[in-house]
C-alpha cells in the first residue's frame, strides 16, 4: 500500500539558511500534519491542513510557514535556521470524510534536518 | 490540560517474556487513542488504535491494548516478545473535532536474548 512520502530524507543546512521540506500524502488523504521530534523527545505538533486550508496550529515558530497545494502535497518552509531546529520532521496524513471528524494519522519516514 | 503519560522511560524484557507498556491520559472526554512504534532512525508505525466499542483492541505484530475508562489507561501488551520488538513505543491521543496528536514521552523497549 502507498505510504506518506517525504523529501528529502536528510538535509544539512547552515545557520540562517532556508530549508523546504516536502510531504506527499497517501492517495485520497485530504489532511496533512507536520510534527517536529527533537533528539530524545516525543513528536510535537506544528501545523495541519485540511483541503488546502490551515486547520490547526501548534508550537510552530514564526520563522516557519507551510501550505498545502491543490494536489494535497504540503511543504514546510523554514527560514533563518537555528541550531535548535535540528530535528526529525514528520509529515502525517489522514482522510477526513466529513471535515470535522479526523481519522487515523499515518506517518512518513521523516526528514532529518541538521543545522550546523 | 490534555496530556498523555507513559510512566516507564525504559523497559527491559527477555525474549519470549510477556510485555506491558503503560499509558495514561488526561482528557475531559474519552480521546481517540493510539500506539505507535518507532525503530531507530525510522518513522512512526501505527500498531493499533481505539476509537470506541470493544475495549480490547488487536493490532499488528501480535500487540493488543486494553482501554480502561476507570483508570484512564490504554496499556499495550504482547504475550511473547521477539528481539525485533526492540524499539521506542509512543502512546498518543486526540479528541474528536481536534486533529493534533498529543504524544507521551515514549517507552524505550530493550529485549535481552
Amino acid at each position: 500500500a502507498a505510504g506518506v512520502i517525504q523529501s528529502p530524507r536528510h538535509l544539512i543546512k547552515e545557520k540562517r539558511e532556508t530549508a523546504t521540506l516536502k510531504c506527499y500524502p497517501i492517495p485520497r488523504h485530504d489532511t496533512v500534519y507536520w510534527y517536529q521530534q527533537g533528539p530524545g523527545q516525543d513528536p510535537q505538533f506544528l501545523i495541519s491542513f485540511y483541503e488546502k486550508m490551515q486547520s490547526d496550529k501548534g508550537s510552530i515558530p514564526d520563522r516557519f510557514s507551510a501550505q498545502q497545494f491543490s494536489d494535497y502535497h504540503s511543504e514546510l518552509n523554514m527560514s533563518s535556521l537555528e541550531l535548535g531546529d535540528s530535528a526529525l520532521y514528520f509529515c502525517a496524513s489522514s482522510f477526513s470524510p466529513s471535515g470535522g471528524y479526523t481519522d487515523t494519522q499515518y506517518f512518513g519516514p521523516g526528514t532529518r534536518l541538521t543545522v550546523l | 490540560a490534555q496530556s498523555v503519560t507513559q510512566p516507564d522511560i525504559h523497559i527491559t524484557v527477555s525474549e519470549g517474556a510477556s510485555l506491558e507498556l503503560r499509558c495514561n491520559y488526561s482528557y475531559g472526554a474519552t480521546p481517540y487513542l493510539f500506539w505507535y512504534v518507532q525503530s531507530p532512525g525510522q518513522g512512526l508505525q501505527l500498531l493499533l488504535k481505539y476509537f470506541s466499542g470493544d475495549t480490547l483492541v488487536q493490532g499488528i505484530k501480535g500487540f493488543e491494548a486494553e482501554f480502561k475508562r476507570s483508570q484512564s489507561s490504554f496499556n499495550l501488551r504482547k504475550p511473547s516478545v521477539h528481539w525485533s520488538d526492540a524499539a521506542e513505543y509512543f502512546c498518543a491521543a486526540f479528541t474528536g473535532g481536534g486533529n493534533k496528536l498529543t504524544f507521551g514521552t515514549g517507552t524505550q523497549l530493550k529485549v535481552e536474548l
